[in-house]
């Protein structure tokens, strides 16, 4: 696609129920990373994917959190039981390359609001 | 370990006003560096990123930055803001052996008409 695609663009879940959020890629990017933006904390790292390779799963905050990527391309961030302080805004991005000098682009983001 | 500081939670300018956004890197060797900024309800869009080379850096919509080694410091320049420029601005560093940007807390810019 054009560019980074996240849906839904808002989810509003209760305290204990899974969400799953969905990220599609822009065509051929290899690398794809999920990042969660709180309010007055920046944008923290959740996980990295890159091609074939085992995911780094080192920002994942707890094991209530995973993460798949099918096929080298679409991804999903599930969380499960949820809880208040999961609330925030979840991004994807992706990028041609693994290096780190790469630019990554962004999807929009899903805003995730637990009640 | 790496990281970023933008010491200016908020900054409010007038439109056609000078710009100067803060950031400061932690980081042993030299980083790549990286702005982005994010409009309301939008995702992050690069501005502009230092590599290598000329230190003074020039970016989209007008925006400039320039790396300072001694000052640690990669701030963001504009000579004359617009009322679209009103964001949040976001300062990252990429660093060697990792693929993760590591990202300051953001600056949030207002504009006054």
């Amino acid at each position: 696609g054009a560019g980074v695609s996240q849906s839904p663009s808002n989810k509003v879940t209760e305290k204990g129920k899974d969400v799953e959020l969905r990220c599609d890629p822009i065509s051929g990017h290899t690398a794809l990373y999920w990042y969660r933006q709180s309010l007055g904390q920046g944008l923290e790292f959740l996980i990295y994917f890159q091609g074939n390779s085992a995911p780094d799963k080192s920002g994942l905050p707890s094991d209530r959190f995973s993460a798949e990527r099918t096929g080298g391309s679409v991804s999903t961030l599930t969380i499960q039981r949820t809880q208040q302080e999961d609330s925030a805004v979840y991004l994807c991005a992706s990028s041609w390359m693994s290096d780190r000098n790469t630019e990554a682009f962004f999807g929009q983001g899903t805003r995730l609001t637990v009640v | 370990a790496q990281s970023v500081t933008q010491p200016d939670i908020h900054i409010t300018v007038s439109e056609g006003a000078s710009l100067e956004l803060r950031c400061n890197y932690s980081y042993g060797a030299t980083p790549y560096l990286f702005w982005y900024v994010q409009s309301p309800g939008q995702g992050l869009q690069l501005l502009l990123k230092y590599f290598s080379g000329d230190t003074l850096v020039q970016g989209i919509k007008g925006f400039e930055a320039e790396f300072k080694r001694s000052q640690s410091s990669f701030n963001l320049r504009k000579p004359s803001v617009h009322w679209s420029d009103a964001a949040e601005y976001f300062c990252a560093v990429g660093a060697t052996g990792t693929y993760k940007y590591i990202f300051g807390t953001g600056t949030r810019l207002k504009v006054l008409a």
